[in-house]
């Protein structure tokens, strides 16, 4: 079945470690998305890619890298730069750059310890 | 900038009343507007969208969205809630950088 999957599914960070989370899509899509879900904040967009080997900055992407060298894998790193990043990860695809029609994957619960 | 409103952080509805969940929007230009639900420690699952067409949309388990252009509002409604509506539920629109922007979220507990 064609989807998206993110790893793992609960992950502990020690202060001052760097973290990666994987997100890997086997939908042929050309867009992916990185959100931060806080409680009673909704989701806020960390970082996006439009096409292999090309992202943007989203709106909260300070303490956060990404990298995009092939169409299926967006994996994003959480540095220790970033100050209060316990939160709810969630990584989206779209067909195209619309952001039409996301899908979604299941995401990842960092806390730090 | 684009953004969407969900000025309700709850709604409770009984099992089998209709209910509505709003949303409001602000956009420049024509709104391509989304609506998703998301259940605990999951991912966001994709109901409906508006894009261009009928003011009511029509999406998955029985949920409708009506889109008024006068009142920037996209609510999304179901006739007859069900106990396993409930969830959090998300309105999005896309923004210039063809990306969705979403509300704050609004939780649906729908009792028996």
């Amino acid at each position: 079945d064609g989807g998206i999957t993110q790893s793992p599914k609960y992950l502990f960070r020690k202060e001052g470690q760097n973290v990666t989370l994987s997100c890997e899509q086997n939908l042929n899509h050309d867009a992916m998305y990185w959100y931060r879900q806080d409680p009673g904040q909704g989701l806020r967009l960390i970082y996006y890619s439009q096409i292999v080997n090309d992202f943007q900055k989203g709106d909260i992407a300070e303490g956060y890298s990404v990298s995009r060298e092939k169409k299926e894998s967006f994996p994003l790193t959480v540095t220790s730069a970033q100050k209060n990043p316990t939160a709810f990860y969630l990584c989206a695809s779209s067909i195209e750059q619309g952001g039409y029609g996301y899908t979604f994957g299941s995401g990842t619960r960092l806390t730090v310890v | 900038a684009q953004s969407v409103a969900q000025p309700e952080d709850q709604v409770n509805v009984a099992e089998g009343n209709p209910l509505t969940v709003k949303c409001t929007y602000s956009v420049s230009g024509n709104p391509y507007l989304f609506w998703y639900v998301q259940y605990p420690n999951r991912g966001l699952q994709f109901l409906l969208k508006y894009i261009t067409g009928d003011n009511l949309v029509k999406g998955s388990y029985g949920f409708e969205a009506e889109f008024n252009k006068s009142q920037t509002s996209f609510h999304l409604k179901k006739p007859s809630a069900l106990v396993s509506d409930s969830a959090l539920y998300f309105c999005a629109v896309r923004d210039r950088r063809r990306a969705l922007t979403f509300g704050s979220g609004t939780r649906l507990q729908v009792q028996p």
